[in-house]
């Protein structure tokens, strides 16, 4: 069954640690994305990666990091330098070859992230 | 900065009734439109996508799109409480999707 894993779920962190998010895809797909929901907000892109070993910054890229050493895995790293962490995050991605205009995205479940 | 509106709501609708959600966008090169619906706790969900001036029509949703008028809707019609969601708006870029806030719809039954 081909699809998006987001683990954990539920993700809980004290103040000052930093904390990865685990995404795993099966799909084939070239690009993934991280985005970031707040209660009543839209969503803010954080990372994207168009193929393996390269990446970039999307609107609100400060305080985390990425690493895309596998086409199947893109983890978002929460440091202590983000100041306002506890969120929603979704990972993305979209089919092989498609990263055109024309192309929607796939989300996993998601990751709740509660730091304290 | 591409921008992406939406009214927040919620709107409320009986059940059997058209919804009408609307989009409004910014970047007038945008070409492609997705509608996604996000239930609570959840991750969102594609409903629809439109890439052409018009009506497009898939079972009880129809998009519509106005690119002249830089606007993009989705009609939810015979509205059934399981539509009750927020329905996110999303426009493409080069290579990333551009996300309104998202329009909180109550089907009352």
């Amino acid at each position: 069954d081909g699809g998006i894993t987001q683990s954990p779920k539920y993700l809980f962190r004290k103040e000052g640690q930093n904390v990865t998010l685990s995404c795993e895809q099966n799909l084939n797909h070239d690009a993934m994305y991280w985005y970031r929901q707040d209660p009543g907000q839209g969503l803010r892109l954080i990372y994207y990666s168009q193929i393996v070993n390269d990446f970039q910054k999307g609107d609100i890229a400060e305080g985390y990091s990425v690493s895309r050493e596998k086409k199947e895995s893109f983890p978002l790293t929460v440091t202590s330098a983000q100041k306002n962490p506890t969120a929603f995050y979704l990972c993305a991605s979209r089919p092989p070859g498609r990263t055109d205009i024309n192309s929607p995205l796939h989300f996993g479940n998601g990751t709740r992230l509660t730091v304290t | 900065q591409k921008e992406v509106e939406q009214n927040s709501g919620p709107l409320s609708v009986p059940e059997g009734a058209i919804a009408s959600l609307n989009c409004t966008y910014s970047d007038r090169g945008s070409q492609s439109f997705f509608w996604y619906r996000q239930y609570s706790g959840k991750s969102p969900e594609l409903i629809m996508f439109i890439y052409s001036n018009g009506d497009k029509e898939d079972g009880r949703f129809t998009a519509q799109l106005n690119k002249a008028s830089q606007y993009v809707s989705l009609l939810i019609r015979d509205s059934q409480p399981s539509d009750s969601a927020t329905y996110l708006c999303a426009v493409s870029g080069y290579s990333t999707l551009t996300f309104g806030k998202g329009t909180m719809l109550l089907v009352s039954p």
